[in-house]
């Protein structure tokens, strides 16, 4: 079983609409979570943290939930930037201060 | 944020030769980096974590003799992909983080390294 684990999609999103995703973790040690956000081509970039009571930026909302050992983002009112694959990032556990990436989950807004 | 600049952006090869890629802390001291490598469709994979006036320690499976990793300094790292061959074409990307790598990482733009 993968450390880090997400559907790949693609998500197709019709503009506007919400979508939300998750990322399952198997260490149960993992101290950091974050989602990135990574363009075709690009180096990711941090989209933002997750902590333990959820957080919200925006239109972005994170959720962790420590017990069934997954995060989630939701991307609310969608826009055709959010086009992007998004990876759940972990920090912790067994690959120690390293982090450890998923495989990035694909979302693609259309008008 | 920190910025992390990684350079050449793109680098075209030949087969047998080698390259090197820069990766510079602009605004902070980073006695760690990662190196990662992101072949298409695929999620980023740790090469090697390299630590400032020591050795690198590299990822099960890949060659120290191949990715040479020298982390002279605080704000340099560079990774020289020697005797290049066409399964090297990849997205090399760089990172750092904050001085007790306990927060977010920040990453360079990415080289992306085509061997012919």
């Amino acid at each position: 079983r993968k450390e880090v684990e997400q559907d790949p999609g693609p998500f197709n999103v019709p503009e506007g609409a919400t979508v939300a995703f998750n990322c399952t973790y198997s260490n149960s040690a993992s101290q950091s979570f974050f989602w990135y956000r990574q363009d075709c081509r690009k180096e990711p970039k941090l989209l933002m943290s997750v902590y333990s009571s959820g957080n919200e930026d925006g239109r972005f909302t994170a959720q962790l939930n420590r017990a069934s050992q997954y995060i989630s983002l939701l991307i609310r009112d969608s826009k055709l930037s959010d086009s992007a694959t998004y990876l759940c990032v972990i920090r912790g556990g067994a690959a120690g201060n390293k982090l450890t990436f998923g495989g990035g989950t694909r979302v693609l807004v259309k008008p | 944020g920190a910025v992390v600049s990684q350079h050449p952006s793109w680098v075209i090869c030949k087969s047998g030769t080698s390259v090197k890629i820069e990766c510079r802390s602009l605004d902070f001291q980073a006695t760690t980096m990662f190196w990662y490598r992101q072949f298409p469709k695929q999620s980023l994979m740790l090469m090697a974590t390299s630590n400032e006036g020591s050795k690198a320690t590299y990822e099960q499976g890949v060659e120290k003799d191949k990715f040479l990793i020298n982390h002279a300094s605080l704000t340099l790292s560079t990774l020289t992909v020697t005797s290049a061959h066409p399964e090297d074409s990849s997205f090399y990307i760089c990172s750092g983080g904050g001085p007790l790598g306990n927060t977010e990482a920040f990453f360079g733009q990415g080289t992306r390294l085509t061997v012919v």
